[in-house]
C-alpha cells in the first residue's frame, strides 16, 4: 500500500507570493491534516478535513487555507508569505478520525526569501 | 490549556544502554497519548499509542511506554537502545487534533 505523498518536496518562494502544497492520503483514508514544523514553535496543527470539510482547525492565520477533493486528496495554500512561514509542511492521513493512527507524508520544505 | 511538555531537548546515550524519554501532559481528563519518531528528512512515525485499558502499552521496534495518571506523565522506554534508534522523538497528546511537545533529539553512541 503506498504511503502519504506530498509535492513538491522542496519549495522557494519569496515574500508576498502564494503557494499551494499538495498531499495524497493513503487509499482509503478520508482524514488530512495538515501540520507546520518549526525550529522555534515545533509542531503545530494547521487543520483537518474530512469527507471534503474542514473538521478542525489551528490558531493560524487566513492566509492559511486547504481544501480537500472527493478523491481525498488536499491542498493547502498560504497566502501572502511571509519569511516566518518557512517551514516543513507535514500532511498526515487517518482513516476516519483524528485519533486514528496518523500516517505521515515527507513533507514539503518551503523556504521564503 | 492543554500542552506537552517534554524536558530533556537532547539524551546521548551509548550504543546498548537502556533509554527513558519523558513526557509530561496538561489536559482536563484522560487524553489520548502517543509517541512519534522523525528521522532526518523523513516524515513522523507512530511508536505506539495509549487510549484506555492497560498503562503500559507496547509499540514498534521494542520500544514501550507507560502512562500514570497521577503524574500526568507518559514516558518511553527502550531497554536496550541501537545505533539506529537516533533520531528526535516527540509525544503527543489527542483530543480533536494532535498537539505535539517540543522532542527529544537521541544521540546515541557506539
Amino acid at each position: 500500500k503506498a504511503g502519504v505523498t506530498q509535492t513538491p518536496r522542496y519549495l522557494i518562494k519569496t515574500r508576498g507570493q502564494q503557494v499551494t502544497l499538495s498531499c495524497s492520503p493513503i487509499s482509503g483514508h478520508r482524514s488530512v491534516s495538515w501540520y507546520q514544523q518549526t525550529p522555534g514553535q515545533g509542531l503545530q496543527f494547521l487543520f483537518e478535513y474530512f469527507s471534503e470539510t474542514q473538521r478542525n482547525k489551528g490558531n493560524f492565520p487566513g492566509r492559511f487555507s486547504g481544501r480537500q477533493f472527493s478523491n481525498s486528496r488536499s491542498e493547502m495554500n498560504v497566502s501572502t508569505l511571509e519569511l516566518g512561514d518557512s517551514a516543513l509542511y507535514l500532511c498526515a492521513s487517518s482513516a476516519e478520525t483524528l485519533t486514528d493512527t496518523q500516517y505521515f507524508g515527507p513533507g514539503t520544505r518551503l523556504t521564503v526569501l | 490549556a492543554q500542552s506537552v511538555t517534554q524536558p530533556d531537548i537532547h539524551i546521548t546515550v551509548s550504543e546498548g544502554a537502556s533509554l527513558e524519554l519523558r513526557c509530561n501532559y496538561s489536559y482536563g481528563a484522560t487524553p489520548y497519548l502517543f509517541w512519534y519518531v522523525q528521522s532526518p528528512g523523513q516524515g513522523l512515525q507512530l511508536l505506539l499509542k495509549y487510549f484506555s485499558g492497560d498503562t503500559l502499552v507496547q509499540g514498534i521496534k521494542g520500544f514501550e511506554a507507560e502512562f500514570k495518571r497521577s503524574q500526568s506523565s507518559f514516558n518511553l522506554r527502550k531497554p536496550s537502545v541501537h545505533w539506529s534508534d537516533a533520531a528526535e522523538y516527540f509525544c503527543a497528546i489527542g483530543t480533536d487534533k494532535l498537539i505535539f511537545g517540543t522532542g527529544t533529539r537521541l544521540q546515541v553512541f557506539p
